[in-house]
């Protein structure tokens, strides 16, 4: 059974730090790995998808690392601001195209 | 241009009581999902269609029914409300048919309250 993990569970850093968030699961037969954020009392927003044959993706601040062989993964987030406090949650699918998601880590930058 | 909506947002109801949740994709995804985000804000899969076949029933009670009368739709029917269904419900789709990309896209969610 499939069980992702997020550590730490909350974390709290100063504006225009690098930060950098830990997800790490238990099967490695992955088909992609998902970063979202979730905003207080809203939805999920996609943030980065990693397909099981890369190794990273980014997009404008965050860069998102996958290695599956180890079962973990990392979103770093550069040089943090107000905006990005939410709680960010990574999920993995499996063949049968279920998402497991992690427990989230709950980000806040302090201006 | 909402690419994943549900309606209601909101639901209060009393014990017993009979609910539905609706969901809509505009993305031409051809699978969809529905999870659970209880108070401890943890997400699991409840169901997911594809091609309006159910093709993942993760243990969840009989009184919970999803029906998808075509690709871009997926309800969710909940019969004789408890306590413990309070929770808030998050519809998503993904999958654009002929390609490899799974990526989901969720919807805004639907909190149940129940009384």
């Amino acid at each position: 059974k499939q069980e992702v993990t997020q550590i730490p569970a909350a974390l709290s850093v100063p504006e225009g730090e690098n930060l950098v968030l830990n997800c790490s699961f238990t099967d490695s037969a992955i088909y992609n790995l998902q970063w979202f954020r979730q905003d207080p009392g809203k939805g999920l927003t996609s943030l980065l998808l990693i397909q099981s044959s890369q190794r990273e993706q980014t997009s404008g601040r965050l860069n998102a690392s996958l290695d599956k062989s180890s079962g973990r993964s990392t979103l770093y987030i550069a040089a943090s601001q107000p905006g990005d406090s939410a709680t960010y949650l990574c999920a993995v699918k499996v063949g049968n195209e279920k998402l497991t998601f992690g427990t989230g880590t709950r980000l806040t930058i302090i201006p | 241009d909402t690419a994943v909506s549900q309606t209601p947002k909101y639901l209060v109801t009393q014990m017993g009581n009979d609910k539905s949740i609706k969901c809509e994709q505009n993305l031409g995804h051809d699978t969809m999902y529905w999870y659970k985000q209880d108070s401890k804000k943890f997400l699991k899969i409840m169901f997911s269609y594809n091609n309006k076949e159910l093709i993942i029933n993760e243990t969840v009670p009989n009184r919970f029914s999803p029906k998808s009368p075509d690709k871009a739709h997926l309800n969710l029917h909940i019969n004789s409300l408890e306590l413990g269904d309070s929770a808030v419900y998050f519809c998503a789709s993904s999958h654009v048919p002929g390609t490899d990309t799974y990526e989901q896209y969720f919807g805004p969610g639907t909190r149940l309250t129940v009384t």
